[in-house]
């Protein structure tokens, strides 16, 4: 089983819907997650940043992490066309040794049609 | 001005040729990093430096020879250059903190090509 595991779609929403991404790990020592965005031939900008469980908002994105199931999600509400995207679920646990490391998932390839 | 730069953007080489990747960072971060993303935009670490020492030397091909002359540059030498060496590497930064490692700052990439 990988480390973390996130669906790749591709996934196509038609513009104004609610946008739901979702991400499994297994590793109990994961304390901190991310999400990242990246745009075609560019490289990934953090969108949202969560420590342990629990649910932060920014806009028209929600994150939430609920550790007992090892499951995070990020929700985009009112989806824009600028929103299309690959979106990329990472996380690490606390700092020291071969835990000092991002854990990215593979990536949701999402397109937000007008 | 360019958080962490990468050059050059753009490699295309031969087999059994040997590259270089430059990063530079001047976000004053003590942490830097190289990641290997594939075709399938999976990103993987491969590398990681924290004030100039290793941490971080996850299971790649001793082809590949990272290199930190002070905490601002990181540098990736490949020698004898693969056909599945052909991926966009990115190097990132971090400022680290007391625990985790703190939001990571990429580079654009440099995409290499390997005919």
């Amino acid at each position: 089983q990988k480390e973390v595991e996130q669906d790749p779609g591709p996934l196509s929403v038609p513009e104004g819907a609610i946008v739901s991404l979702n991400c499994t790990y297994s590793n109990s020592a994961f304390q901190y997650f991310m999400w990242y965005r990246q745009y075609s031939r560019k490289g990934p900008e953090l969108l949202m940043y969560t420590y342990s469980s629990g649910n932060k908002e920014d806009g028209r994105f929600t994150a939430q992490v609920d550790k007992s199931s090892k499951y995070i999600s990020l929700f985009i509400r009112d989806s824009q066309p600028s929103d299309s995207a690959t979106y990329l679920c990472a996380m690490s646990g606390n700092s020291g040794g071969s835990n000092y490391k991002l854990t990215f998932g593979k990536g949701t390839l999402l397109t937000v049609n007008p | 001005d360019t958080a962490v730069s990468q050059t050059p953007k753009y490699l295309v080489t031969q087999m059994g040729n040997d590259k270089s990747i430059k990063c530079e960072q001047n976000l004053g971060h003590d942490t830097m990093y190289w990641y290997k993303q594939d075709s399938k935009k999976f990103l993987k670490i491969m590398f990681s430096y924290n004030n100039k020492e290793l941490i971080i030397n996850e299971t790649v091909p001793n082809r590949f020879s990272p290199k930190s002359p002070d905490k601002a540059h990181l540098n990736l030498h490949i020698n004898s250059l693969e056909l599945g060496d052909s991926a966009v590497y990115f190097c990132a930064s971090s400022a680290r903190t007391s625990g985790g490692t703190g939001e990571l700052f990429f580079g654009e990439g440099s995409r290499l090509t390997v005919l």
